[in-house]
């Protein structure tokens, strides 16, 4: 089976642009969630959406925004590009909002010049 | 709200010795709480999760966690390492309210085994 799939695998941007990110879930979950990795930390939430509707949003400003489509795969989109926006952005799948395991895919690397 | 705190950033120990890797967290609800292993440029990877039944966890690869209520500890431990432990290691917290799942990551712990 395949697992979670993220593209692209890496990506450079200069700063002021946008970006979108694209995740595709494991087949049969219904939930995917976005988090963000800087170099050096712990990944921080930023979305959880489920059945295609925002059920929570971290600490991130309006910039980041994401949608889910109704075969469950989801985008990020980041708008007009800051250097601290350089990390590696994780999507994370499960099986609905509650599950309590959720499946990381190999992320997107973003390089903000 | 919730936390985790990692208390090493970084262990090293000799290939054969005991892992000891540990975590501290605060959440005013019953956690969830997990510990995932990153290897350099790869994805994360669930080692094991405690949610609320055994209070000694075992996962995968041999590692095995003990949930301390008491302490609000989470440690993370494996009889004897092998190079390819070699890895960042993250505690995480999980709080379902609100209808949703959000993880609570700690700063991580990096594991270098020595030959």
């Amino acid at each position: 089976d395949a697992g979670v799939t993220q593209s692209p695998t890496h990506l450079i941007k200069t700063r002021g642009q946008h970006v979108t990110l694209r995740c595709s879930p494991i087949s049969g979950h219904k939930s995917v969630s976005w988090y963000q990795q800087v170099l050096g930390q712990g990944p921080q939430f930023i979305f959880q959406y489920y059945e295609k509707e925002e059920r929570g949003r971290g600490n991130f400003p309006d910039r980041f925004s994401a949608r889910q489509f109704p075969n469950y795969s989801s985008e990020l989109n980041v708008n007009a590009l800051l250097l601290g926006d350089s990390a590696l952005y994780l999507c994370a799948s499960s099986f609905d909002s509650l599950a309590d395991t959720q499946y990381f895919g190999p992320g997107t690397r973003l390089t903000v010049l | 709200a919730q936390s985790v705190t990692q208390l090493d950033s970084h262990v090293s120990v000799s290939e054969g010795t005991p892992v000891l890797l540990r975590c501290n967290y605060s959440s005013s609800y019953s956690p969830s709480l997990f510990w995932y292993v990153q290897h350099p440029n790869k994805g994360l990877q669930l080692l094991l999760k405690y949610t609320s039944a055994a209070t000694l966890v075992k996962g995968i690869n041999g590692f095995e966690a003990e949930f301390k209520k008491s302490e609000t500890s989470f440690h993370l431990t494996k009889p004897s390492a092998h190079m390819s432990d070699a890895a960042e290691y993250f505690c995480v917290v999980s709080d379902p309210r609100g209808g949703r799942r959000a993880l609570t990551f700690g700063s991580g712990t990096r594991l270098q085994v020595q030959p």
